[in-house]
């Protein structure tokens, strides 16, 4: 089945910093693949998306591509904010509808 | 965008007693709703699928009996945590998909669930 891989954290970095957190993924066609974002305390939210191959998703100044020469969907921001600092979650559908498949979460911690 | 809103966002009970969680999707209907629950190492793990108008599918080693699903409507699915433990104390997320979307889950706030 569809399973996704992301790499573990905390990171912890300071305010400015280059951000990258790695996702590979494993599945059968060419899914959407998903980051979501859970702020302390909250629910997820969705942070962005890519529906085919070779898509970018972007918003709040992340972005990702849709790569299926290397199966992955890295997150990206080029200046972390303190309000940034959250957990973050790849994710894939499996060949169930609407149910997801989530990497183990990446806690990211901008300092000032 | 979709909006799912859970309540109570934060709830304290006895050992022993029962709590139910509220689901509910504001603007769009959901056939189906995801309950997860997301341990302190923040992986999630999905609990039980609730279906409209028949019964939860829970995902293995998850306990029937001791998590009550029930979705009675096309908007509102209800986790009752019963005769709870202080193990069952946890976050519990409830998410919805939007049908004709490209897949994505919409998410609750979250229930922080505390027993004594």
């Amino acid at each position: 089945g569809n399973s996704v891989t992301q790499m573990e954290g905390p990171v912890t970095l300071s305010e400015e910093a280059f951000l990258t957190i790695n996702c590979t993924y494993t599945a059968t066609g060419y899914p959407s693949l998903f980051w979501y974002v859970q702020y302390p305390g909250e629910g997820l939210q969705l942070l962005l998306k890519a529906t085919k191959a070779d898509d970018k998703g972007s918003n709040k100044g992340f972005e990702a591509t849709y790569r299926k020469e290397t199966t992955s969907f890295h997150l990206e921001k080029g200046s972390v904010q303190v309000s940034d600092s959250a957990v973050y979650f790849c994710a894939l559908p499996t060949d169930s509808w609407g149910k997801l498949q989530f990497g183990a979460g990446t806690q990211v911690v901008v300092t000032p | 965008g979709a909006v799912v809103s859970q309540h109570p966002s934060r709830v304290i009970c006895k050992s022993g007693t029962s709590v139910k969680i509220e689901c509910r999707s504001l603007d769009f209907q959901a056939t189906t709703m995801f309950w997860y629950r997301q341990f302190p190492k923040q992986s999630l793990m999905l609990m039980a699928t609730s279906n409209e108008g028949s019964k939860a599918t829970y995902e293995q080693g998850v306990e029937k009996d001791k998590f009550l699903i029930n979705h009675a409507s096309l908007t509102l699915s209800t986790l009752t945590v019963t005769s709870a433990h202080p193990e069952d104390s946890s976050f519990y997320i409830c998410s919805a998909p939007l049908q004709g979307g490209s897949g994505e889950l919409f998410f609750g706030e979250g229930s922080r669930l505390t027993v004594l």
